[in-house]
């Protein structure tokens, strides 16, 4: 079973700040892995996917890496802003599309 | 298309009621997805609907937990006789194999909250 582990669990910076966000995976056979955000009390919301065969994805100010032989992942997020406050997952896909194993999260808050 | 669309956004049963969820995917995907999320943990996986084939199916679902897909559209998934430990958060995602990328889009969720 592949285990999907993230840290740290909990982090508060100040707004300006760049930041990066760990995942890592037990299994490196996988196809690929997504980055999701979660409001409180709300769905998830993509942010990133990088297919296995891909070193790196950007959007905006994200920028999700992945190095599959060692199974890790990271999410860096440019010039924090308090409207980037919100649970970080990772999720990785080890089939063409049968389920996403996720890990606990990052929560994020961004201090003004 | 207006994404992947779960009703109802919350729900509070007593214990030992039956509940029924619904979601619609995105209309062009063809795979469903259910999970489901317990406070301060990721979402873990119920199960999987291609069209309408249920094809597979987390030891998570037991036999109170039934979910179907009739004509590989829209998705229920019920409940019967719910008990405390149901109570979570219940996530609908969808896919199409046909962007080459399976990502998911995930609905806003169904709350369900048994008392």
């Amino acid at each position: 079973k592949q285990e999907v582990t993230q840290i740290p669990a909990a982090l508060s910076v100040p707004e300006g700040e760049n930041l990066v966000l760990n995942c890592s995976f037990t299994d490196s056979a996988i196809y690929n892995l997504q980055w999701f955000r979660q409001d409180p009390g709300k769905g998830l919301t993509s942010l990133l996917l990088i297919q296995s065969s891909q070193r790196e994805q950007t959007s905006g100010r994200l920028n999700a890496s992945l190095d599959k032989s060692s199974g890790r992942s990271t999410l860096y997020i440019a010039a924090s802003q308090p409207g980037d406050s919100a649970t970080y997952l990772c999720a990785v896909n080890l089939n063409t599309g049968n389920q996403f194993y996720f890990g606990t999260g990052t929560s994020l808050t961004v201090i003004p | 298309d207006t994404g992947v669309s779960q009703n109802p956004r919350h729900k509070i049963t007593k214990r030992g009621q039956n509940v029924t969820f619904r979601c619609d995917p995105i209309s062009e995907h063809n795979r469903l997805y259910w999970y489901r999320q317990t406070l301060g943990q990721g979402p873990e996986f119920l199960t999987y609907f291609q069209n309408e084939a249920q094809l597979e199916k987390s030891r998570l679902l037991s036999d109170r937990f039934s979910a179907e897909r009739p004509k590989g559209s829209f998705s229920t998934l019920e409940i019967q006789r719910t008990e405390q430990g149901d109570s979570a958060m219940y996530l609908c995602a969808s896919s199409s194999p046909g962007t080459g990328d399976y990502g998911y889009t995930f609905g806003s969720g169904t709350r369900l909250t048994v008392v």
